[in-house]
């Protein structure tokens, strides 16, 4: 079946724009999340969803960034007033129940690439 | 804090030449530690989830073991294909995000 999808690929955006990252989780996954992956680094967590609760937003870096999941399918993103310490790939992640077995690992998308000039 | 270490930062290995990644990590209450291989311009895709020191788990040429510490990736024989980075990551009790490391950039050559 489908794996999780993430659009746009690629964003360009201008230094003060407003973004919004997508993701389609897997059907029937309960858990989505976003991470944020610098060049070199590992991922990072920014938030998590049970269904259309958003349980865990601590990774969150600033008021900037804000993420929904309305009906508990698929996820937006959103980054306002962009800045260049934003650019960084944006990956989005689904599992079916809790992530910390096997029955239910993380699959992740192929992530946006966010370009901040 | 929870600490995430991955050593070397990059390794070359000859097709067929056999090696360890290594993945040192502090974290309370460990609920599961995590291996995934990311190539280039991809998502992170999942390897294996250990539980408790002792454990073991095998793929193909992939072998993980755990710790109290830490954990390795064994790589048999390994073939150029095998070439990506490999992350680490934990899940600390309470908690239900992943924790990753930096990664292990491996390149095998032909």
């Amino acid at each position: 079946g489908a794996g999780v999808s993430q659009s746009p690929r690629y964003k360009v955006a201008k230094r003060g724009q407003d973004v919004a990252l997508r993701c389609d989780p897997i059907s029937g996954h309960v858990s989505l999340f976003w991470y944020q992956q610098a060049l070199g680094q590992g991922p990072e967590f920014l938030t998590y969803f049970q269904n259309e609760a958003q349980l865990d937003k601590s990774g969150l870096p600033s008021d900037r960034f804000f993420a929904e999941r309305p009906e508990g399918s698929v996820s937006t993103l959103k980054i306002q007033r962009t800045q260049q310490e934003d650019s960084a790939v944006y990956l989005c992640a689904s599992s079916l129940e809790s992530i910390s077995g096997n029955n239910s690992p993380l699959h992740f998308g192929n992530g946006t690439r966010l370009t901040v000039t | 804090e929870d600490q995430v270490t991955q050593s070397p930062e990059a390794l070359r290995l000859q097709e067929g030449e056999s090696s360890s990644l290594n993945c040192s990590y502090t974290v309370s209450g460990l609920r599961g530690l995590f291996w995934y291989r990311q190539d280039p311009g991809k998502g992170p895709e999942f390897l294996f989830t250990l539980y408790s020191a002792g454990e073991e788990k095998e793929k193909e040429r992939l072998k993980a073991t755990l710790t109290k510490k830490e954990s390795f990736l064994h790589i048999t024989a390994p073939k150029p294909e095998d070439s990506a980075t490999y992350l680490c990551a934990v899940v600390r009790g309470g908690a239900n995000n992943l924790f990753f490391g930096t990664g292990t950039r491996l390149t095998v050559i032909p």
